[in-house]
């Protein structure tokens, strides 16, 4: 059950976008169209951005796109805003019927 | 509002027990599967425990197996998570959340301490 693999840090100046990478192994990322995406201000709960590795919950700007090629998931955040400077989880289903997380990055906006 | 409340955390010394719980409203409680979630102080997310809708159907991380019990009151709309023999490295903010396999949402969470 090892953690899903993602950069500590990204960043990126208002405007811009940055794409955040989540690696996992064949019996996660890569055999389950199951990613989702979580926001986390500090000090806060966590929040669903994507679902299902690109759908959008209800609320969730478009600047927000998920995608995936092989045991890679990716989170880009376009149009980049203050607001967005967070930490961002994925997490994938797994074999042997259980979730994992990816360890977190920290997205700063400069 | 759909809403879950975690309360039960709190600070006990390795090898005691503790329960959680989490009150939902605002949704259909027994339509859903609930997860359990855990943050380690200044650290990321673990997924800890899920249960199915009906709490017939449950799994658990390698690292809680054993000792923690999750389990659901559909009539009182509330989850649980029975936590024995803890550990140091059990103290976190526990989260329930609520989802099958994206969490949309969440609850404010509790803090667990394990300290001697």
């Amino acid at each position: 059950q090892s953690a899903l693999t993602q950069p500590p840090s990204a960043s990126g100046s208002p405007g811009q976008s940055v794409t955040i990478s989540c690696t996992g192994t064949s019996s996660d990322v890569g055999h389950y169209n199951y990613v989702s995406w979580y926001q986390q201000h500090p000090g806060k709960a966590p929040k669903l951005m994507i679902y299902e590795v690109s759908k959008r919950p209800s609320g969730v700007p478009d600047r927000f796109s998920g995608s995936k090629s092989g045991n890679t998931a990716s989170l880009t955040v376009s149009g980049l805003q203050a607001d967005d400077e967070a930490n961002y989880y994925c997490s994938s289903y797994a074999d042997s019927n259980i979730l994992v997380f990816g360890g977190g990055t920290k997205l700063t906006v400069l | 509002e759909v809403q879950l409340v975690e309360s039960g955390g709190g600070l006990v010394q390795p090898g005691e027990s503790l329960r959680l719980s989490c009150a939902a409203s605002g949704f259909t409680f027994s339509s859903y599967w609930i997860h359990w979630v855990r943050q380690p102080p200044g650290k990321g997310l673990v997924w800890v425990s899920r249960i199915n809708d009906d709490g017939r159907i449950t799994s658990y991380a390698d690292s809680v197996k054993g000792r923690f019990t999750i389990s659901r009151d559909n009539a009182k709309n509330t989850l649980y998570l029975q936590m024995n023999s803890l550990r140091a490295e059990d103290t976190a903010v526990y989260y329930c959340a609520r989802g099958t396999m994206g969490f949309d949402t969440w609850g404010q969470g509790t803090l667990v301490t394990v300290s001697s």
